[in-house]
């Protein structure tokens, strides 16, 4: 089936800086992508959706200039975390709808877990 | 917005049947999907509908209701390593924009 890769996988930071992570769709082309927080013992919480060659959509309650996305090809988007604060600390999912036919299904990237100190 | 519900909790017996059920208010409705996710670990795809009825997938059923707004997942032959959290997720649409909005999940453990 398809698959969505991110990158890293986990991360540690220190507070203040910004974390860059990668989703890729690495056997189809996604012009959208989704990108969701998962605190523990939470389900996943939509932040944005990513869209190809324009501005990302971001979900209520989600700062734009804190969690930039870019979505520069048709298989990458990023999410940068900036300014990163111990509350950000939490599981990041990517997302990619792979349509065939009459079709649909979302895969998942595996995640990355982030740390901020 | 989106109003998705499903238990929190469930406990079932290795070998048995478990339905869980997922109720939903949404306009815009495009689709449900169920996932499974193991603690630490991305949820993974278990099945879609977008149509009324019963889609079947091995020891795996989801079932569909748009009228009622109203899903279940139905699993068979249980097995200890079905001990996870399922996640009824919708898909939304509106004028090109589509997202897919999660429920809270429902924890579920199977016991010998």
């Amino acid at each position: 089936g398809a698959v969505v890769s991110q990158h890293p996988s986990w991360v540690i930071c220190k507070s203040g800086t910004s974390v860059k992570i990668e989703c890729r769709s690495l056997d189809f082309q996604a012009t959208t992508m989704f990108w969701y927080r998962q605190f523990p013992k939470q389900s996943l919480m939509l932040m944005a959706t990513s869209n190809e060659g324009s501005k990302a959509t971001y979900e209520q309650g989600v700062e734009k200039d804190k969690f930039l996305i870019n979505h520069a090809s048709l298989t990458l988007s990023t999410l940068t975390v900036t300014s990163a604060h111990p509350e950000d600390s939490s599981f990041y999912i990517c997302s990619a709808p792979f349509v065939g036919g009459i079709s649909y299904e979302q895969y998942f990237g595996p995640g990355t877990r982030l740390t901020v100190t | 917005g989106q109003n998705i519900d499903q238990p929190t909790e469930m406990t079932a017996t290795e070998g048995a049947i478990v339905q869980i059920n997922c109720t939903y208010q949404t306009s815009g409705f495009n689709g449900l999907f169920w996932y499974q996710q193991h603690a630490g670990e991305a949820p993974t795809f278990l099945s879609y509908n977008v149509l009324d009825g019963l889609e079947e997938k091995g020891r795996f059923s989801s079932f569909l209701s748009r009228s009622k707004g109203y899903s279940y997942l139905l699993l068979k032959e249980l097995q200890m390593k079905d001990s996870a959290s399922y996640l009824c997720a919708v898909r939304d649409s509106h004028g090109g924009y589509q997202k897919v909005t999660f429920g809270t999940g429902t924890k579920l453990q199977v016991i010998p």
